[in-house]
């Protein structure tokens, strides 16, 4: 199967600063890529829709200001969390659609823990 | 708008046993995909099935294998000779094409040995 990456794996931050999160299609080129953020013992629930080239969607409720999503090629897809707070602590994984006749299929990083103190 | 419901918040099974997890779903389309995901305490997403609404034949993969009732809006995993890999996170979720998937609230699997 296809192969997506995240980095960092796992990251600490301190209150008021930035984080960085990257996801990475390794063996093919994803126009599309998803954002999820998972609470400890919950389901995933999407963040923002990622697509090459144009604007992120953001899901109801989800302030894009503070989750600035960047895709700028057909592999790599950006979460930025700016002025991360406590409550931002979660698991954010991301995902890549296979493209053509395959877009059933979505495959997912590996997540990335982040903890804001 | 689309849900999936997944009525099973956690189960235990004995190793090699046979267990079903339930999952139902509600849509008014007639075009879409359900899955099986499984995340163990990796937390890595895997996905363990895949059905297109489109074929009436029932996916399997395996020891894991779907029963897909269309007209009920039901899409049961059911998972034979259980192992102690298995024990995990299990997700239904429903996707419409080329849209975003939609994930039910996960039922915790343990496999006992």
């Amino acid at each position: 199967g296809a192969v997506v990456s995240q980095h960092p794996s796992r990251v600490i931050c301190k209150s008021g600063t930035s984080v960085k999160i990257e996801c990475r299609s390794l063996d093919f080129q994803a126009t599309t890529m998803f954002w999820y953020r998972q609470f400890p013992k919950q389901s995933l629930m999407l963040m923002a829709t990622s697509n090459e080239g144009s604007k992120a969607t953001y899901e109801q409720g989800v302030e894009k200001d503070k989750f600035l999503i960047n895709h700028a090629s057909l592999t790599l897809s950006t979460l930025t969390v700016t002025s991360a707070h406590p409550e931002d602590s979660s698991f954010y994984i991301c995902s890549a659609r296979l493209p053509g006749l395959q877009t059933d299929t979505q495959y997912f990083g590996p997540g990335t823990r982040l903890t804001v103190l | 708008a689309q849900t999936v419901t997944q009525s099973q918040p956690e189960m235990s099974v004995q190793e090699a046993e046979t267990v079903t997890l339930s999952c139902t779903y509600d849509t008014s389309e007639n075009n879409y995909y359900l899955f099986w995901y499984k995340q163990p305490p990796s937390r890595q997403m895997i996905l363990v099935i895949r059905q297109e609404a489109y074929k009436q034949q029932n996916a399997t993969e395996n020891r894991f294998s779907v029963n897909f009732q269309k007209a009920a809006k039901s899409f049961s995993l059911k998972i034979s000779d259980s192992q102690l890999g298995d024990t995990a996170m299990y997700f239904c979720a429903f996707m419409k094409r080329n849209d975003k998937i939609i994930f039910g609230k996960g039922t915790r699997l343990h496999i006992l040995p």
